[in-house]
């Protein structure tokens, strides 16, 4: 069984588009983030949620909004996407109560064209 | 401001050999230093962690030494492999404040174990 999942896991699309981005976690866990891996492999988290509510929303653009719709998902949508924007998107799932693990999903390749 | 510092950016290592990765950091409230491992494709995934009670813990050939005067936490990689080839981030992070459970990741060190 997949503990972090994500769709799609490879998305291109046009400039000045609006995609999405899923994540859903089977781990019982209280906590998701999105983070994005640029092709430094430089990790930035943007999000976190706990129990649905924002925590941490990291400088990003208000083109970026996250939303979860209960605990075990986050989703991460984007609205008129830019060349910037082309990175790996990675959702992760913790406890974040007891300060333990977190767990990755497989990533979503973001191209921008 | 990168909370966490992370060195060298790329290392090549021969077979058998010894990987050292070395981070530091200024914030004493971190209490938490996991280091994470990514293989090409994948999501990073925990490797080893510690906390700043003990100087040293071990798993297998991965050894986290801890230096809190000093601030300072390096991987040991003993007797490396070619599959230990992947991408390693330290991170920290603690456990009261608005950040709770925030990891605070190093910029990532590229290891290649040539066979």
């Amino acid at each position: 069984d997949t503990a972090v999942s994500q769709t799609p896991k490879y998305l291109v699309t046009q400039m000045g588009n609006d995609k999405s981005i899923k994540c859903e976690q089977n781990l019982g866990h209280d906590t998701m983030y999105w983070y994005k891996q640029d092709s430094k492999k430089f990790l930035k988290i943007m999000f976190s949620y706990n129990n649905k509510e924002l925590i941490i929303n990291e400088t990003v653009p208000n083109r970026f909004s996250p939303k979860s719709p209960d605990k075990a998902h986050l989703n991460l949508h984007i609205n008129s996407l830019e060349l910037g924007d082309s990175a790996v998107y990675f959702c992760a799932s913790s406890h974040v109560t007891i300060q333990e693990t977190q767990y990755f999903g497989p990533g979503t390749r973001l191209l921008v064209l | 401001q990168q909370q966490v510092k992370q060195s060298p950016q790329s290392l090549i290592v021969q077979k058998g050999g010894i990987s050292i990765i070395n981070c530091a950091y200024e914030n004493t409230a971190f209490d938490y230093f996991p280091w994470y491992q990514q293989f090409p494709g994948k999501g990073p995934a925990l490797l080893i962690a510690i906390r700043p009670d003990v100087s040293e813990k071990k798993e297998g050939r991965f050894t986290i030494s801890f230096n809190k005067s000093a601030k300072q936490f390096s991987l040991h990689i003993m007797d490396s492999q070619p599959g230990d080839s992947a991408t390693y981030f330290c991170a920290a992070s603690k456990a009261r404040g608005s950040t709770l459970g925030r990891l605070y990741f190093g910029r990532g060190t590229q290891l290649t174990v040539w066979p």
